[in-house]
């Protein structure tokens, strides 16, 4: 089956960008939308945006649109979320999550399964 | 899309049932008849995993004492016999647009 595996913690300085990846295996992977939530330390979880590799054009959410930028890579079917200047409330828990849905019942965006394991990033001077 | 979940905690003895509810500020049912909505669970320093997608539907390998119903705005999930694996967070979600909102989150403690 499917699985997502993500890159190793991070820690950065306020100000500075930071790039998580998440690499999937075990099944098809242009067709299918990757997506990116996170969650701060305790609290809920908050859609970044998405993009289905095949068309490579992401969608972000309001609240991260001038700061996020989120690429697909084909030829490693590896999804990268890049967070640019940073600021402390961006420590928070990224995942990625994929969108399984095909078929012609599908909308552009359904349900999210698999999901990574997680990618802690800490912004700390 | 605002979601707005209740209760935010719930502490329930193991073999009882247990049920939360989800509203959202518009309607989740397209003209498809297919309803954008879905239950995560997030277990303790788990990420979320699916229990239900399109409103109503078990994911594999879900057990069957969960259970989804709702349309339109409000949605319920369901624990038949509440067991000691089913503790963390639960989560709806709304893909009917973007950007794409989650509930606020539901605690089931056990007692």
């Amino acid at each position: 089956q499917v699985q997502l595996m993500q890159s190793g913690a991070e820690m950065k300085k306020p100000g500075s960008s930071v790039r998580v990846s998440c690499k999937s295996s075990g099944g098809a992977f242009n067709s299918y939308t990757i997506n990116w939530v996170r969650q701060a330390p305790g609290q809920g979880l908050e859609w970044m945006g998405a993009i289905m590799p095949i068309l490579g054009r992401p969608t972000y959410g309001p609240m991260f649109e001038d700061r996020v930028s989120i690429t697909a890579d084909t030829s490693t079917s590896t999804v990268y979320m890049e967070l640019s200047r940073l600021k402390s409330e961006d420590t928070a828990l990224y995942f990625c999550a994929r969108d399984p849905c095909s078929g012609n019942h599908c909308g552009l965006y359904n349900w999210f399964d698999p999901w990574g394991q997680g990618t802690l990033v800490t912004v700390s001077s | 899309i605002v979601m707005t979940q209740s209760p935010l905690s719930l502490s329930v003895t193991p073999g009882e049932p247990a049920s939360i509810s989800c509203t959202s500020s518009q309607s989740l049912l397209l003209s498809t008849g297919y309803t954008y909505l879905s239950w995560y669970l997030q277990k303790p320093g788990q990420s979320p995993q699916l229990l239900i997608y399109f409103g109503s539907n078990r994911a594999s390998g879900v057990p069957d004492r969960f259970s989804a119903s709702g349309s339109g705005t409000d949605f319920t999930l369901k624990i038949s016999r509440v067991e000691a694996e089913d503790l963390g967070v639960y989560y709806c979600m709304q893909t009917l647009q973007t950007p794409i909102t989650f509930g606020q989150g539901t605690r089931l403690e056990l007692k």
